[in-house]
C-alpha cells in the first residue's frame, strides 16, 4: 500500500452524523484522490486534488466534502446529507499531474458503515 | 468521454494454466492504460501500464498485457496461473486529451478465482 495511511479502517456511522475518513502520504506526492468501492460497480471518484489549497468535484461528490490545507494530508468529510455512504473508500496519490502517464498509489481503504 | 469494460464479472482458470483477464476502452485520444490488483479488504495494487512504445508491457508478479488499439483492448495476461493470484482485478484509463482532471476511470472489476 505504498506511503499512504488512512485511518480509521473500520467506521461505524449513526444516520445524521458527519464523519471525516483521513487520508495521509509520504509520498511528495501532489495530487490525491478520494473514490469510493461498492460490490460489482468498480471504483467511483467522489474529490480530487491536484494542488494544495484546490480541490475539484468527481462523478459523485453529492453529500462529500474534503479539504487539502496541507500537501501531506487529504480528508474527506462524508455528511448526512449522503443518502447511502456504506461503502469502502480508498485514497490514492500521484506525481504531478501534467505527467499523466504516472500510476496512482492507493491507501489501504477505510470500510464504513452506517447503523 | 472515457470508458473502460470488462466483459467477465469472474474469470476461473485452473493452477499451472494461462489465463486472461479481458479489458475493453474507449477514449477520445490515445490511452494511457492500466491495471491493478486488489485483495480482500485491501487498496489497489499497481501491475503494470501502458503509455506509449511496445504493445507488450511486462509488469509485477508475471503478469502481462497487450495493447492492441484497432481491437481497442487491453487484455492481462500469465502464462501460468498461481493460487496466490486469486484476487480482483481492475483495468483503469486516463485520456490525455480529457479536461476532467488526471483520475483514472476505473472497469467494474474481475474476479480472478485460481484453483489448485
Amino acid at each position: 500500500d505504498g506511503g499512504i495511511t488512512q485511518s480509521p479502517k473500520y467506521l461505524f456511522r449513526k444516520e445524521g452524523q458527519n464523519v471525516t475518513l483521513s487520508c495521509e502520504q509520504n509520498l511528495n506526492h501532489d495530487a490525491m484522490y478520494w473514490y469510493r468501492q461498492d460490490p460489482g460497480q468498480g471504483l467511483r471518484l467522489i474529490y480530487y486534488s491536484q494542488i494544495v489549497n484546490d480541490f475539484q468535484k468527481g462523478d459523485i461528490a453529492e453529500g462529500y466534502s474534503v479539504s487539502r490545507e496541507k500537501k501531506e494530508s487529504f480528508p474527506l468529510t462524508v455528511t448526512s446529507a449522503q443518502k447511502n455512504p456504506t461503502a469502502f473508500y480508498l485514497c490514492a496519490s500521484s506525481t504531478p499531474p501534467r505527467e499523466v502517464g504516472n500510476e496512482q498509489f492507493f491507501g489501504p481503504g477505510t470500510r464504513l458503515t452506517v447503523l | 468521454a472515457q470508458s473502460v469494460a470488462q466483459p467477465e464479472d469472474q474469470v476461473n482458470v485452473a493452477e499451472g494454466n494461462p489465463l486472461t483477464v479481458k479489458c475493453t476502452y474507449s477514449v477520445s485520444g490515445n490511452p494511457y492504460l492500466f491495471w491493478y490488483v486488489q485483495y480482500p479488504n485491501r487498496g489497489l495494487q499497481f501491475l503494470l501500464k501502458y503509455i506509449t512504445g511496445d504493445n507488450l508491457v511486462k509488469g509485477s508478479y508475471g503478469f502481462e498485457a497487450e495493447f492492441n488499439k484497432s481491437q481497442t483492448s487491453f487484455h492481462l495476461k500469465k502464462p501460468s496461473a498461481l493460487v496466490s493470484d486469486s484476487a480482483l482485478y481492475f483495468c483503469a484509463v486516463r485520456d490525455p486529451n480529457s479536461n476532467s482532471g488526471y483520475a483514472l476511470n476505473f472497469g467494474k472489476g474481475t474476479s480472478l478465482l485460481v484453483t489448485p
